[in-house]
């Protein structure tokens, strides 16, 4: 089954010690990106790559840290995690296929990692 | 950047009704997608539109790209109790890069029975 999966789904964890969320696709997706969801202000992107290798910074990546060393898992790190990022993160992937059209594939998501830092 | 206005933020409705939902921008899209998120997961892709104009259906849900590219709308017919959830637009644009999508802060939809 193609799926986007994330590990832990629920993880809480104090104060400044360091800890990775990881994440692996079985799709064969050139693209993988990390958000995170708070009430009220929808879904921000962190972190994204195009490839292995490739990554930048989305519109909130204050705090975070990234690597693609493998095209199928891109993990998000926290090193040291503060009660700001509490919060929901997701996971995506998409092809980088563009169609004759000019339309990209869409972004398919994880299930979810919900964090609190205390 | 680009942004997007989705509205209603929240619609509470009856179970049977139908439920009609959108998706503007001040800027153009090549590609709207709509998508689903239930209590507690992630995003789940419902109906993706790649032309100006083009209406398409998936169930009892059909979604339209608006004619100037700038907007999209998404319908829900007899509505059902599972059709509960956050209903998010989104849309691409080639110059953004693949895979990079602009999201609209969700529709929260509660079906009464």
């Amino acid at each position: 089954e193609a799926q986007v999966t994330q590990n832990p789904r629920y993880l809480i964890t104090v104060t400044g010690k360091k800890l990775t969320v990881t994440c692996s696709q079985n799709m064969n997706h050139e693209y993988m990106s990390w958000y995170r969801q708070d009430p009220g202000l929808g879904l921000r992107q962190i972190y994204y790559s195009m490839n292995v290798e490739v990554t930048d910074k989305g519109d909130v990546p204050e705090g975070y840290k990234v690597s693609r060393k493998e095209k199928r898992n891109f993990p998000l790190i926290l090193e040291s995690p503060s009660p700001n990022q509490t919060s929901l993160y997701f996971c995506a992937s998409s092809s980088t296929s563009t169609h004759q059209d000019g339309y990209q594939e869409p972004q398919y998501f994880g299930p979810g990692t919900r964090l609190l830092v205390l | 950047g680009q942004q997007l206005n989705q509205s209603p933020q929240s619609m509470f409705i009856q179970e049977g009704e139908d439920v009609s939902m959108n998706c503007t921008s001040s800027s153009i899209f090549n590609t709207w997608l709509w998508y689903k998120q239930d209590p507690g997961e992630g995003p789940v892709l419902l109906i993706a539109l790649y032309k100006a104009g083009e209406l398409t259906s998936n169930g009892r849900l059909t979604a339209q790209f608006g004619t100037t590219r700038k907007d999209s709308f998404l319908n829900i017919s007899a509505s059902i109790p599972s059709d509960v959830g956050i209903y998010f637009c989104a849309g691409q644009l080639r110059n953004f890069g693949a895979g990079k999508s602009t999201f609209g802060d969700g529709t929260t939809l509660t079906v009464k029975p």
